[in-house]
């Protein structure tokens, strides 16, 4: 059960976007469609943003996209707003019902 | 009001027990699955436990696999976690989480547990 790799920091100017990495293996990412990905404000509990890699749950803006390739997921936050600014965690289904995440990605809008 | 609400967490010393708790409301509890999911003092998330909806699979972290105990009561809408020979590495928030689509799609807002002499 190791953790996805997630790079510590990104960053971007209001209205860029950016993207954020996870990478794991092929016995969690690469070997299941069940990638999510949750955002957390300091002092809160985390929001989630996307499940099975590309799906948004009502009420997420499309600002916010997901997709795979291989064993490496990926986040990318479009247009971004001060409100962005926050922690983003991966997450993957593994082998034999158990879940792992990343590491978390502090995103800092600049 | 679809939310869950964690309880029992607090200071206990190195090898002690807690039974946290987290009520539910606003959905069919008795249909889906529950995990508890923890955060350490500024570090990242961490997957615990597991539970299918009638309570008869569950899962565990290494970590925590032969110490801590998954249960739900579905007449009382209730999710347990049993911690027993705690650890300083077990010092963290706990959060209550249901599954749906394999993700964790709605948080308690956590209860702390600190271990500590």
């Amino acid at each position: 059960q190791s953790a996805l790799t997630q790079p510590p920091s990104a960053s971007g100017s209001p209205g860029q976007s950016v993207t954020i990495s996870c990478t794991g293996s092929s016995s969690d990412v690469g070997g299941y469609n069940y990638v999510s990905w949750y955002q957390q404000h300091p002092g809160k509990a985390p929001k989630l943003l996307i499940y099975e890699v590309t799906q948004r749950p009502a009420g997420v803006p499309n600002r916010f996209s997901g997709s795979k390739s291989g064993n490496t997921a990926s986040l990318n936050v479009s247009g971004l707003q001060a409100e962005d600014e926050a922690d983003y965690y991966c997450s993957s289904y593994a082998n034999i019902n158990a879940w792992v995440f990343g590491g978390g990605t502090k995103l800092t809008v600049l | 009001e679809v939310q869950l609400v964690e309880s029992g967490g607090g200071l206990v010393q190195p090898g002690g027990s807690l039974r946290l708790s987290c009520a539910a409301s606003g959905f069919s509890f008795s249909k889906v699955w529950m995990q508890w999911v923890r955060q350490a003092p500024g570090k990242g998330l961490v997957w615990v436990s597991r539970i299918e909806s009638d309570g008869t699979d569950r899962s565990y972290a290494d970590s925590v696999k032969g110490r801590f105990t998954i249960s739900r009561d579905n007449a009382k809408n209730t999710l347990y976690l049993q911690m027993n020979s705690l650890r300083a590495d077990d010092t963290a928030v706990y959060f209550c989480v249901r599954t749906l689509y394999f993700a964790f799609d709605m948080w308690g807002q956590g209860t702390m547990v600190t271990v500590s002499p």
